[in-house]
């Protein structure tokens, strides 16, 4: 099994449609982020969280919010999809140790039509 | 300025040659370095984090220079299987992960 699952992989979705990306860990780290990724932008950062009760915006945050239901579990919401957030969103970990990298899922590609 | 730069490519290189690519930081105050591969469609996966003194892993070296604010990394003898997009990534000051577009390479026959 994936240490970082998401899910769903595809969603299609209408404009104002809400919508919940789900993302959840085996890594056993406290930290757990999410970014969108377009084409020629590289990687944002919408929203991170250190433990279950620290919350943070990130630089792209409007339009979005948050979950973090358990150590393990992060989940993000679309609250009314609009057609600019179709992406390819991921779900990264990392322990608290600054000199390690990100674990990423497999992502999710969201359209909104 | 983008916080971290990278030439777009595409790199286009046959089998076997040596292709490097340069990454630029505006943050000096930047804590630690990666470089990530990510495949299309797939997710970001660590390649190697780069260290001062610089650091080597088998065909891939990497490279950081402080002071010009640049970290590169170095392909050699490229396989088919080296085709893929590579991140630049930096940790600033403030512990946040800055990523740069990234660098396409499709290594050709």
């Amino acid at each position: 099994d994936a240490d970082v699952t998401q899910t769903p992989r595809n969603r299609i979705t209408k404009t104002g449609k809400r919508i919940m990306l789900e993302c959840s860990q085996t890594k056993g780290h406290d930290r757990m982020y999410w970014y969108r990724q377009d084409p020629g932008l590289g990687l944002r950062l919408i929203y991170y969280s250190f433990d279950v009760k620290d919350i943070n915006k990130g630089e792209i945050s409007d339009g979005y919010s948050v979950s973090r239901q358990a150590q393990a579990k992060f989940s993000l919401s679309l609250e009314s999809a609009i057609p600019n957030q179709t992406a390819l969103y991921f779900c990264a970990t990392s322990p608290v140790d600054r000199t390690y990298g990100y674990t990423f899922g497999s992502g999710t590609r969201l359209t909104v039509v | 300025r983008k916080e971290v730069e990278q030439d777009p490519g595409p790199f286009n290189v046959p089998e076997g040659a040596t292709v490097a690519f340069n990454c630029t930081y505006s943050n000096s105050a930047s804590q630690s370095f990666f470089w990530y591969r990510q495949d299309c469609r797939k997710e970001p996966k660590l390649l190697m984090s780069v260290y001062s003194s610089g650091n080597e892993d088998g065909r891939f070296t990497a490279q950081l220079n402080r002071a010009s604010q640049y970290i590169s990394l170095l392909i050699r003898d490229s396989k088919l299987s080296d085709s893929a997009t590579y991140l630049c990534v930096v940790r600033d000051n403030n512990n946040d992960m800055r990523f740069g577009a990234g660098t396409r390479l499709t290594v050709k026959p």
